[in-house]
């Protein structure tokens, strides 16, 4: 089955900073891959996914970089704000076909004023 | 807020007692999945309904735990005998079959079980 690596456990970044996490999978059939953000006692909520067949992907401060040949994808945020602190989750599926996703163990930010 | 919903959001238990969890899905989306999350690790996959019919399920899923979506709206999650393992926060999640989202999945805000 699939398996989603993700680092680094904890981040921490001064507000303005970028913040960059990192995930890999193991999966060659994976074909779509997720992030959400997870506050504390909430439910997770996607912030951004891409597709295989796109490298790159981005939302105002928020962008997802894929490597398919290499089997990694990342999350970089720029301009940081404290808001941002939360844990970040990856995770990889494949797509519509086999629908469940396999998450990454998570990244805690945390984001100094 | 049409978003997905799940009643208990806390469930207490003693050791033993059989509990029942029961999610509501977005309206529209045929696919409702159950997850398993615990403390300071990312959800695991237990089991995904499309419709009424349960398409999948994973080996975590043991023979104490049944799910059911009878009608393919609703779906609950039934833990017998439950042990102290089996403390953990319960994410329910659906997704539409068509559009351009049909992979998403949007999580509802989980039921927290603590058995003692």
């Amino acid at each position: 089955g699939e398996n989603v690596e993700q680092h680094p456990s904890t981040l921490s970044v001064q507000e303005g900073d970028s913040a960059v996490i990192k995930c890999t999978y193991s999966d060659s059939a994976s074909n779509y891959f997720p992030w959400y953000k997870q506050e504390l006692g909430k439910r997770p909520q996607l912030i951004i996914d891409i597709r295989s067949n796109v490298g790159e992907k981005k939302d105002q401060r928020i962008a997802v970089t894929l490597n398919k040949t290499a089997k990694h994808f990342s999350l970089h945020i720029t301009e940081t704000q404290p808001e941002d602190s939360a844990v970040y989750f990856c995770a990889a599926s494949r797509g519509w076909a086999g629908n469940m996703l396999t998450f990454g163990g998570g990244t805690r930010l945390m984001v100094k004023p | 807020d049409t978003g997905v919903s799940q009643d208990p959001r806390h469930k207490i238990t003693k050791r033993g007692q059989n509990v029942t969890f029961r999610c509501d899905p977005i309206s529209e989306h045929n696919r409702l999945y159950w997850y398993r999350q615990t403390l300071g690790q990312g959800p695991e996959f237990l089991t995904y309904f499309q419709n009424e019919a349960q398409l999948e399920k994973s080996r975590l899923l043991s023979d104490r735990f049944s799910a059911e979506r009878p009608k393919g709206s609703f779906s609950t999650l039934e833990i017998q005998r439950t042990e102290q393992g089996d403390s953990a926060m319960y994410l329910c999640a659906s997704s539409p079959t068509a559009g351009t989202r049909r992979e998403t999945q949007y999580f509802g805000p989980g039921t927290r079980l603590l058995v003692l």
